[in-house]
Formats: C-alpha cells, sequence, structure tokens
C-alpha cells in the first residue's frame, strides 16, 4: 500500500446521502487519483489531480465530485446523484500526471449504500 | 477501442505447481504494460512493467513477457504458494492520458 491511506475501509450510507472518502498520502506526489472497482470490470477513472487546486473528469465522474486543497490530501464525495454507489474505491497517486508513470494504491474503502 | 482482455478469469492450482495467466490487448499508442497483483480486499500492487522494447522481466517467482507484434502478454508463476491466491490484473498505458485495466484474473492456490 505505500504511503497512501484510505479511511475508513468500510462505510455504510442510507441512500441520498452524500459521503466522503478519505485519501491521504505522504510520497510527495503530485498527482493522484480516484478509481471505483467492481466485481468483473476492470478498474474505471472517476477524477485525477495533477496539481492542488486542479482536477480533471475521468471516464465515470457523474454522481461524484472531489477537492485539492492540499498536496497530500484528494478527498472523493460520492453524491446522492450517483445512481449505482455501492462499489470498491481505489485511491493512488504518481510523481506526475502522466498515465504512462507508475501508480501506487491505497487500500481501498469499500462503500455500500442501502 | 482500447480494450485488455485478460484469461482465464480464475483458476485453482495446487500449491507448488506452476501457471500461465494471459493478457491481451488493442490499445494505442502504446507505452507500458503493468502487471498488478490484488489481495481480497486490498489495493493493486505492481509486479512488473515492460515497454515496447522488453520481452521479459521477472520479479522473484514471477515472469511476465510481452510481445507487442502479437499484443499479447503473459504471467508465469513459479511454484506457486497459498500466499499467490489474489486477483492478477494486467494494465497497458496508453501514451500519457490513459491506462487502460483488464478484469482481472483470480487465482487460487490450494494445499
Amino acid at each position: 500500500d505505500g504511503g497512501i491511506t484510505q479511511s475508513p475501509k468500510y462505510l455504510f450510507r442510507k441512500e441520498g446521502q452524500n459521503v466522503t472518502l478519505s485519501c491521504e498520502q505522504n510520497l510527495n506526489h503530485d498527482a493522484m487519483y480516484w478509481y471505483r472497482q467492481d466485481p468483473g470490470q476492470g478498474l474505471r477513472l472517476i477524477y485525477y489531480s495533477q496539481i492542488v487546486n486542479d482536477f480533471q473528469k475521468g471516464d465515470i465522474a457523474e454522481g461524484y465530485s472531489v477537492s485539492r486543497e492540499k498536496k497530500e490530501s484528494f478527498p472523493l464525495t460520492v453524491t446522492s446523484a450517483q445512481k449505482n454507489p455501492t462499489a470498491f474505491y481505489l485511491c493512488a497517486s504518481s510523481i506526475v500526471a502522466d498515465f504512462s508513470y507508475e501508480q501506487y494504491f491505497g487500500p481501498g474503502t469499500r462503500l455500500t449504500v442501502t | 477501442k482500447n480494450q485488455v482482455e485478460q484469461s482465464p478469469q480464475s483458476l485453482i492450482i495446487l500449491e507448488g505447481k506452476n501457471c500461465t495467466l494471459q493478457c491481451n490487448y488493442t490499445v494505442s499508442p502504446f507505452s507500458n504494460l503493468r502487471w498488478y497483483k490484488q489481495d481480497t480486499g486490498r489495493g493493486p500492487v505492481s509486479l512488473t512493467i515492460m515497454t515496447f522494447s522488453e520481452n521479459t522481466k521477472s520479479n522473484g517467482r514471477y515472469t511476465a513477457t510481452l510481445d507487442a507484434d502479437t499484443k499479447q502478454s503473459s504471467l508465469h508463476i513459479t511454484a506457486s504458494q497459498l500466499s499467490d491466491s489474489a486477483s492478477y490484473i494486467c494494465v497497458v498505458s496508453a501514451g500519457r492520458n490513459k491506462l487502460v485495466f483488464g478484469a482481472g484474473t483470480i487465482l487460487r492456490v490450494k494445499s
């Protein structure tokens, strides 16, 4: 898991509630990423950030929001607009925001919405 | 369309045996190919990363091969151990702007 922490490990929420997932890294990496993992599918990119106060939508950004106020932190908010939020969420970081560079993953947060 | 396909979807082998996992890709442009190991409920951990010019790369009992002409890669695990039970994910970098993930092969090693 390197120097990336995600909390909590498990999260349960009622439908209609927003929820924020935490991601912190101490690798001094500029770039951070959020992915969603569903059974039988490859990881899908939600958002990524190249630098503080900047972020870009990934392939499945609808219903999610992020912020990047500090280099070390990249929290993800799953809003009530996300139609199917139950999934395993992975945060990653890399030295720079270049997808040809190695990405280091956190341990993940499993979100269950009922 | 950029795609990474892995086979088999799942595999059960006896401890001590060898196995080979396959990855076929149609990704352009190609920067590199990576294999990750993901334990259940954990984040993926990098095993190998290979560029266009590399045919093989090893990491302990894990050996990855790459055939850029046929766009195929394999991950060979030698003398499997119970701790090798995990999902193995093939990932291809399509230049600076995209990663394409395979769905993974779930390996179970039985004693």
